[in-house]
C-alpha cells in the first residue's frame, strides 16, 4: 500500500505565474485536503474534496482552485502568484469524510515565488 | 470558529530529560484534539490524538497528552526524550466530524545530547 505523494518536491515560480501541483492519495481513499504552511506557521486548511466536489474551503482567494480526479489524484492550482504564496503546500487523504483523525499527509511541495 | 494556542516556540531540552510542549485552544463547541510532529523535509505524522473516552492518551513512542476540558489544554509530554525526538510539533484541532484541521504555530522541540 502506497502512501500519500505529491509532486514535485520543490519548484520555483515568478510573480504573477500560475502554477500546478499534484496530490495522489493513499490507496482507496476518497477525500482529499490541502494545505499552506508558510515559513514558521502551522498549515492552514485550503479545501477539501470529496469525490470529485469540493466540500469545504478555508479562507483562500478565488486564485486558488482544484479539481480531484475519478481515481482521486488531486490538484492544487494557483494563479496570479503572489510572494506570499511561498510556502510548503501539503495534502492529506481519507477514507471518508469526518475522518481529521485519520488523514495521512504527503510529504508537501515546497513553493517558492521570487 | 477554534483556534489553538502553542505558547512555546522553540523548548530546548538535554537527552532523557522530561519536557512538556503546551497547547491551549478555543471553540465553542465540541472538538476532536491532536497532536502532530514534522521531521526536517517530511509532512506532517499523527502522534497522537484524543476523540472520547480517557482524557489521557499515549502514543508509541513515549508521548502522551491529556485533554483537560476545564483549562482547555491539550498538553504533550514525554518522561524522557530522545535525540530523535527532535522536530516541529503541532498542535491541532477539528470540529467533531469535520475533516478541517486548525493548527496552532508550532514548536520546535531541539534535544542536545
Amino acid at each position: 500500500e502506497t502512501g500519500v505523494t505529491q509532486s514535485p518536491t520543490h519548484l520555483i515560480k515568478t510573480r504573477g505565474q500560475q502554477v500546478t501541483l499534484r496530490c495522489s492519495s493513499q490507496s482507496g481513499h476518497n477525500t482529499v485536503s490541502w494545505y499552506q504552511q508558510a515559513l514558521g506557521q502551522g498549515p492552514q486548511f485550503i479545501f477539501q474534496y470529496y469525490r470529485e466536489e469540493e466540500n469545504g474551503r478555508g479562507n483562500f482567494p478565488p486564485r486558488f482552485s482544484g479539481l480531484q480526479f475519478p481515481n482521486y489524484s488531486s490538484e492544487l492550482n494557483v494563479n496570479a502568484l503572489e510572494l506570499d504564496d511561498s510556502a510548503l503546500y501539503l495534502c492529506a487523504s481519507s477514507l471518508a469524510l469526518g475522518r481529521a483523525g485519520e488523514q495521512y499527509f504527503g510529504p508537501g511541495t515546497r513553493l517558492t515565488v521570487t | 470558529a477554534q483556534s489553538v494556542t502553542q505558547l512555546d516556540s522553540q523548548v530546548p531540552v538535554f537527552e532523557e530529560a522530561p519536557v512538556e510542549l503546551r497547547c491551549n485552544y478555543s471553540s465553542s463547541v465540541s472538538v476532536y484534539l491532536f497532536w502532530y510532529v514534522q521531521y526536517p523535509n517530511q509532512g506532517l505524522q499523527l502522534l497522537l490524538k484524543y476523540l472520547s473516552g480517557s482524557t489521557l492518551v499515549e502514543s508509541i513512542n513515549g508521548f502522551e497528552a491529556e485533554f483537560n476540558k476545564s483549562q482547555t489544554s491539550f498538553h504533550l509530554r514525554k518522561p524522557s526524550v530522545h535525540i530523535s525526538d527532535t522536530a516541529e510539533y503541532f498542535c491541532a484541532v477539528s470540529e467533531m466530524d469535520t475533516d478541517k484541521l486548525i493548527f496552532g504555530t508550532g514548536t520546535r522541540l531541539q534535544v542536545f545530547p
